[in-house]
């Protein structure tokens, strides 16, 4: 049973690209949601989805967006890039409406240069 | 965001038990406790959750006060490998949100 897949694990990008980051959840799970880590720091909530729709956001700006696909997997986008947005992104997964624990993947290491 | 309080860090002796203490004043009737772990460099994994009631799992047990005000999570023989980041989260809605999180150092 595969927990939750991210890719790519490691990526670097210059300042002002675009950036895509995708994930599959865990089989079984319908929710996913995305979080920024900076070095040192706890995850920051950045959104959360269901049935293909933003349900949840936490406080990160426009630049920062997603999908979700039919088949639940989900693409965290970030336009513009700042040098500020080097961090780990971390992939959860869960069942909506439910008291279980989420899953999370490795994360994907974005350096912006 | 986060609606717990946790002390910044930790020491524990391997193979003595952790205890380690959540606060969480605010919390709401209907609102769950949860705890993860993260070691370095990878993503956070699930450790136990409760509403009011003790629970205990493979993993750790988890203490909850009557009051619901503050937690314990325990370790009950803490190994070197237990050494990380321990993140106390009380759900608000249907996301998660992090907090500092407590560095436990489990020493030899």
């Amino acid at each position: 049973d595969a927990g939750v897949t991210q890719s790519p694990t490691h990526l670097i990008k210059t300042r002002g690209q675009q950036v895509t980051l995708r994930c599959s959840p865990k089989s079984g799970h319908d929710t996913v949601s995305w979080y920024q880590q900076a070095l040192g720091q706890g995850p920051q909530f950045i959104f959360q989805y269901y049935e293909e729709e933003e349900r949840q956001r936490g406080n990160f700006p426009d630049r920062f967006s997603g999908h979700q696909f039919p088949n639940y997997s989900s693409e965290l986008n970030v336009n513009a890039l700042l040098l500020g947005d080097s961090a780990l992104y971390l992939c959860a997964s869960s069942l909506w409406g439910r008291d279980s624990g989420y899953t999370f993947g490795s994360g994907t290491r974005l350096t912006v240069v | 965001d986060a609606k717990t309080t946790q002390p910044t860090s930790m020491d524990c002796a391997e193979g003595r038990a952790a205890n380690l203490p959540c606060n969480h004043s605010t919390i709401s009737g209907n609102e769950y406790v949860y705890w993860y772990r993260q070691i370095h460099s990878q993503g956070p994994q699930y450790i136990i959750h409760g509403l009011k009631n003790n629970e205990t799992n493979e993993m750790a047990s988890l203490i909850i006060t009557e009051d619901r005000k503050s937690s314990t999570l325990i370790l009950p023989h803490a190994t070197l490998r237990d050494t990380a980041v321990y993140y106390c989260i009380v759900r608000v809605g249907h996301d998660m949100r992090f907090g500092a999180g407590t560095r436990l150092t489990v020493k030899p």
